[in-house]
């Protein structure tokens, strides 16, 4: 069963516009979320993360947004730069019940930004 | 320059062969975490280790080992008894103090059988 899902495998945007990548769960127990960015053959590049406290958290570019009603959250990225070109990932852990810092990987989401 | 490194960059298995991944970090992290990612998927949690002689297996820990004798450096052995071992291996680590941390990772390692 799959506890994160980015149901997206690609997105295609023009530079300058705004990308946005989406992500569900279905963890209620989830409550630290976290979006990486990978390039083929690399580790991946954390990007920003987000408390289940919070629905908003913002770094120059970057916004996460957590609607944990719906338990759905979603990354921002304006403007968007080709350089932004990788595939992204959400990923989430349960702190308070497991205290462990397990990470749980959605598929990802392969961002294209064309010049 | 902290960081974590992973070598080598590229493994060969034959069958029936035991090898070794390498993955050392100098960022004075006490928890380390091993993820495989194969084509297409997200990463899955082989093992993980929050403070040094100790660690726990992740959700696909069978066919793997490791040791953390040193805060520094985790190994992971990918052993014969791993039928499809072929996929892109990641090394990564965190503060370990308890409370929603971010894991930061490695290079990685592409292991594949001939």
């Amino acid at each position: 069963d799959q506890q994160v899902k980015q149901n997206s495998p690609s997105l295609s945007v023009q530079e300058g516009r705004i990308s946005i990548l989406n992500c569900d769960y279905t963890n209620s127990m989830f409550d630290y979320f976290l979006w990486y960015k990978k390039y083929p053959a690399e580790g991946p590049t954390f990007l920003i993360s987000i408390s289940s406290i919070k629905d908003k958290n913002e770094d120059g570019r970057f916004t996460v947004f957590l609607n944990k009603s719906a338990k759905h959250l979603s990354l921002h990225i304006v403007p968007s730069q080709p350089g932004d070109s990788a595939v992204y990932f959400c990923a989430a852990s349960a702190w308070g019940s497991s205290n462990t810092g397990k990470l749980i990987f959605g598929q990802g989401t392969t961002l294209q930004v064309k010049p | 320059d902290g960081g974590i490194t992973q070598s080598p960059k590229y493994l060969f298995r034959k069958e029936g062969q035991n090898v070794t991944l390498s993955c050392e970090q100098n960022l004075n992290h006490d928890a380390m975490y091993w993820y495989r990612q194969d084509p297409g998927q997200g990463l899955r949690l082989i093992y993980y280790s929050q403070i040094v002689n100790d660690f726990q297996k992740g959700d696909i820990a069978e066919g793997y080992s490791v040791s953390r004798e040193k805060k520094e450096s985790f190994p992971l052995t990918v052993t014969s008894a791993q039928k499809n071992p072929t996929a892109f291996y990641l090394c990564a680590s965190s503060m370990g103090g308890y409370n929603q941390e971010t894991q930061y990772f490695g290079p990685g390692t592409r292991l594949l059988v001939l």
